[in-house]
């Protein structure tokens, strides 16, 4: 399996709901990254884990919350989100902290 | 700061001949760089890197070229078919900066027919 998978695609929230987006990947790969992209633009880095513990948070708003309950799975739990936070939430995982391997993303939309 | 960017937002090639994607970087400390291809309804997906010792590595019709003096990375697809659309990022990682890869703008790759 050579595959990062992100469900759902698609999410449209209320800013007083809370989703979770979620992430798996079976490669083995120890190091797993959000990166939250808007239209046009190049994906921003929001967190990174790096053997199931959490090495970088890019100063992300607490309505964020990631977790990581195992090597395979990377989750971001959303709560009371604002409309500007709609955007391409995309995952990836690497084998090496370098080169990244991409989930297909889950477009957010808040209302 | 730090900045990886790119110098067009668009570019139209014709099918069959070469693209050149160029990108600029500020931080003289990036040791590791990578282009990335992004189509419409995908994340991006790797392409080719290259190391901060070398100056020029090749792939499958791709060549990246990196120049330090002036801080320039350049994505060379050879024959651009019309599945070479999509926008190419380039990407940076600093040695001492761990896990953080950053993205510069993107260009759009638009194939003419």
């Amino acid at each position: 399996d050579t595959e990062v998978t992100q469900t759902p695609k698609h999410l449209v929230m209320g800013m007083t709901n809370k989703k979770s987006l979620k992430c798996e990947q079976h490669m083995g790969h120890r190091a797993m990254y959000w990166y939250k992209q808007k239209a046009k633009k190049p994906p921003e880095l929001m967190f990174v884990y790096s053997y199931e513990k959490l090495s970088i948070n890019e100063s992300v708003p607490s309505r964020f919350s990631p977790e990581c309950p195992n090597s395979s799975l990377l989750n971001l739990h959303l709560h009371a989100l604002q409309p500007e936070d709609s955007a391409l939430y995309l995952c990836a995982s690497s084998p090496d902290r370098e080169k990244l391997f991409f989930g297909s993303g889950t477009q957010l939309s808040v209302l | 700061g730090e900045s990886v960017g790119l110098h067009l937002p668009t570019l139209s090639v014709q099918e069959g001949d070469n693209s050149i994607i160029n990108c600029a970087y500020s931080n003289s400390a990036s040791d590791y760089f990578i282009w990335y291809k992004q189509e419409s309804g995908k994340g991006p997906q790797f392409i080719i890197d290259i190391r901060s010792n070398m100056d020029k590595r090749q792939g499958q019709r791709v060549t990246v070229l990196l120049n330090k003096t002036v801080k320039h990375l350049s994505l060379q697809i050879a024959a651009t078919q019309p599945g070479d659309s999509a926008v190419y990022f380039c990407a940076e990682k600093t040695m001492n900066r761990d896990d953080k890869i950053i993205f510069g703008k993107g260009t759009r790759l638009h194939i003419l027919p």
